[in-house]
């Protein structure tokens, strides 16, 4: 079965860094595109970037691009997101995401249980 | 970018109903459209790709349907575990950004 687990949320000060980690096991990591997702208290999904599972390219929502890096290491089977320069906007929780089918179209077949991550002074 | 429009927001039903969510998209999305179940404090679950394929393990109950900018979600015969909020999700792109529905929550009437 494919698990994804993620890691790394907290609460954090306006400006700060966080970095999210999410492991995944049940699948060959290396072959799939992988993706987070976040949810603002209340409110619904929005994707936020996502990263190749090979060639490591990578796509961002516009309100995160140079503030939020995607990363991944396939020896390690893990995804991460480091969240740098932090807004109370960015108060969500962050869902990992696998894209459903290796090289397919962008839509999410199995999701990670989350982490919260709170922006606040 | 591409907008994705549910309604309604909330739909009030009992236990056995039919009942049927829409979503719209901004522009055409051929068959490009998926569709997710979250029940209260549980992550998204993948129900329907493709705008009418049923996912692995999905009951029967759920189907979807529409092409274009009109579609579909309809569960025949609403059990319990099925009050939760459905979310519409375009992919037509190969670039972003793929975009959400604000979200139908189906609550018990």
């Amino acid at each position: 079965d494919v698990q994804l687990v993620e890691s790394g949320g907290g609460l954090v000060q306006p400006g700060g860094s966080l970095r999210l980690s999410c492991v995944a096991s049940g699948f060959t990591f290396s072959h799939y595109a992988m993706a987070w997702v976040r949810q603002a208290p209340g409110k619904g999904l929005e994707w936020v970037s996502t990263m190749s599972g090979s060639d490591f390219g990578s796509f961002y929502t516009d309100s995160v691009k140079g503030r939020f890096t995607i990363s991944r290491d396939n020896s390690r089977n893990t995804l991460y997101l480091q969240l740098n320069r932090l807004r109370g906007e960015d108060t969500a929780i962050y869902y990992c995401a696998k894209i459903r089918i290796p090289g397919g179209r962008h839509y999410f077949g199995s999701w990670g249980q989350g982490t919260l991550v709170a922006v606040s002074s | 970018d591409i907008q994705m429009t549910q309604s309604p927001s909330t739909l009030s039903a009992s236990v056995g109903d039919r009942v049927t969510l829409t979503c719209r998209a901004s522009q055409h999305i051929s068959a490009w459209l998926a569709w997710y179940q979250q029940r209260p404090g549980k992550a998204p679950k993948l129900l329907i790709y493709r705008a009418s394929n049923l996912e692995g393990g999905v009951p029967s109950r759920f189907s979807g349907s529409g092409s274009g900018t009109e579609f579909t979600l309809t569960i025949s015969s609403l059990q319990p575990e099925d009050f939760a909020t459905y979310y519409c999700q375009q992919y037509y792109t190969d670039s972003p950004p793929w975009t959400f529905g604000q979200g139908t929550k189906v609550e018990i009437k």
